[in-house]
């Protein structure tokens, strides 16, 4: 089936650096990529959709220039969230369009630690 | 504002009980209903799902129950195990590839 691999699954950064965050469609094509953030015990909040050699598709309050996204090729999407700060500090989920009939296919999340 | 609502927020079952979770939403225009499963830590897993066409829907343990007219959809989870313990997420999207309105989540807890 669809498998996305997400890297890296933990990170600890420190306030002001960056980070990037990779998914990879491991044996399909993934034209589309959705990018979620969840915080604890809260439900998954789409932040972005990247579309393979255009420009992500951003949902109202987030911030393109902090959480920048490129989809360079058909199985490689990558989320850098740049200048990060405590509040950045999340689980980042990155999704895509699977097999027909198994629905979206979801990469097993990085869970990001700003100090 | 959520436009799918998810209740109830936590549930406790009894190991071989049943589990049920309800979902309702709004915009008549969705027409794929998706139920996820995530394991703390993990991302989550399709666990099944349903178009309005058909008002039920089985899969081993898990059977979706959709009311079109009322809007509503549910999970049961027949036969519960402590392994089913997760956080559970109703979905509704426009198409099988629209963008996903997840709603709140709901953790069940299966005690032995």
């Amino acid at each position: 089936g669809a498998v996305v691999s997400q890297h890296p699954s933990r990170v600890i950064c420190k306030s002001g650096t960056s980070v990037k965050i990779e998914c990879r469609s491991l044996d399909f094509q993934a034209t589309t990529m959705f990018w979620y953030r969840q915080f604890p015990k809260q439900s998954l909040m789409l932040m972005a959709t990247s579309n393979e050699g255009s420009k992500a598709t951003y949902e109202q309050g987030v911030e393109k220039d902090k959480f920048l996204i490129n989809h360079a090729s058909l199985t490689l999407s990558t989320l850098t969230v740049t200048s990060a700060h405590p509040e950045d500090s999340s689980f980042y989920i990155c999704s895509a369009p699977g097999q027909e009939g198994y629905g979206y296919t979801f990469g097993s999340g990085t869970r990001l630690t700003v100090v | 504002q959520q436009q799918v609502k998810q209740s109830p927020q936590s549930l406790i079952v009894q190991k071989g009980g049943i589990s049920i979770i309800n979902c309702a939403y709004e915009n008549t225009a969705f027409d794929y209903f998706p139920w996820y499963q995530q394991f703390p830590g993990k991302g989550p897993a399709l666990l099944i799902a349903i178009r309005p066409d058909v008002s039920e829907k089985k899969e081993g343990r898990f059977t979706i129950s959709f009311n079109k007219s009322a809007k509503q959809f549910s999970l049961h989870i027949m036969d519960s195990q402590p392994g089913d313990s997760a956080t559970y997420f109703c979905a509704a999207s426009m198409g099988s590839w629209g963008k996903l309105q997840f709603g709140a989540g709901t953790q069940v807890v299966v005690t032995p």
